[in-house]
């Protein structure tokens, strides 16, 4: 089946550790999103890729930084200079077609102690 | 620029009621519009969307949604309520060009919460 992974599902981190979290696409999409959600704010894009070996950075990228090797892959690393990390992220997926959606792995939640 | 504006942050309804949930946006470019449902702990999942073709818009669930340009409103509906539609709920807006391409970047809502009573 077609679709988005990120893992793991719950993650735990000390505070001043950077912690990268995974999102995996076998959708043949070419563009991919990482967001942020916090209760009550929606949710606030961290970085986009359109391209394999292309990013850009969206509304909060302060302390996160990504990378895009392959296109199936989009890694975000929360570093220790994000100075609230504790949130639940959502990775995306985009096709190059007219009036497409965007589609939504079912999330990471971090938890830094 | 753009905006969306859910107009209530939680709403309650009894089921088999019917469901109305708001959503107001404002945007430079002709806009696509969507509605995004996201259970608890979960990714989200897509409802229905609005691509110009035609104002009244029918997604899953027996959710549907109409798009009013004078109004700048995309308001859900369901004519009745269920227990697994208990959620919260995001309305989108992104521009798109003549061709129907989006540029990608989504705008949210702040959700509203619906939660339904028995």
């Amino acid at each position: 089946d077609g679709g988005i992974t990120q893992s793991p599902k719950y993650l735990f981190r000390k505070e001043g550790q950077n912690v990268t979290l995974s999102c995996e696409q076998n959708l043949n999409h070419d563009a991919m999103y990482w967001y942020r959600q916090d209760p009550g704010q929606g949710l606030r894009l961290i970085y986009y890729s359109q391209i394999v070996n292309d990013f850009q950075k969206g509304d909060i990228a302060e302390g996160y930084s990504v990378s895009r090797e392959k296109k199936e892959s989009f890694p975000l690393t929360v570093t220790s200079a994000q100075k609230n990390p504790t949130a639940f992220y959502l990775c995306a997926s985009l096709a190059r077609a007219s009036y497409n959606e965007q589609f939504f792995g079912p999330g990471t939640r971090l938890t830094v102690l | 620029a753009q905006s969306v504006t859910q107009l209530d942050s939680h709403v309650s309804v009894s089921e088999g009621t019917p469901v109305l949930l708001r959503c107001n946006y404002s945007s430079s470019y002709s806009p696509s519009l969507f509605w995004y449902v996201q259970h608890p702990n979960k990714g989200l999942q897509l409802l229905l969307k609005y691509t110009s073709a035609a104002t009244l818009v029918k997604g899953i669930n027996g959710f549907e949604a109409e798009f009013k340009k004078s109004e700048t409103s995309f308001h859900l509906t369901k004519p009745s309520a269920h227990m697994s539609d208990a959620a919260e709920y995001f309305c989108v807006v992104t521009p798109t060009n003549a061709g129907g391409t989006s540029y990608g970047k989504l705008t949210f809502g702040q959700g509203t919460i619906l939660t339904v009573h028995p």
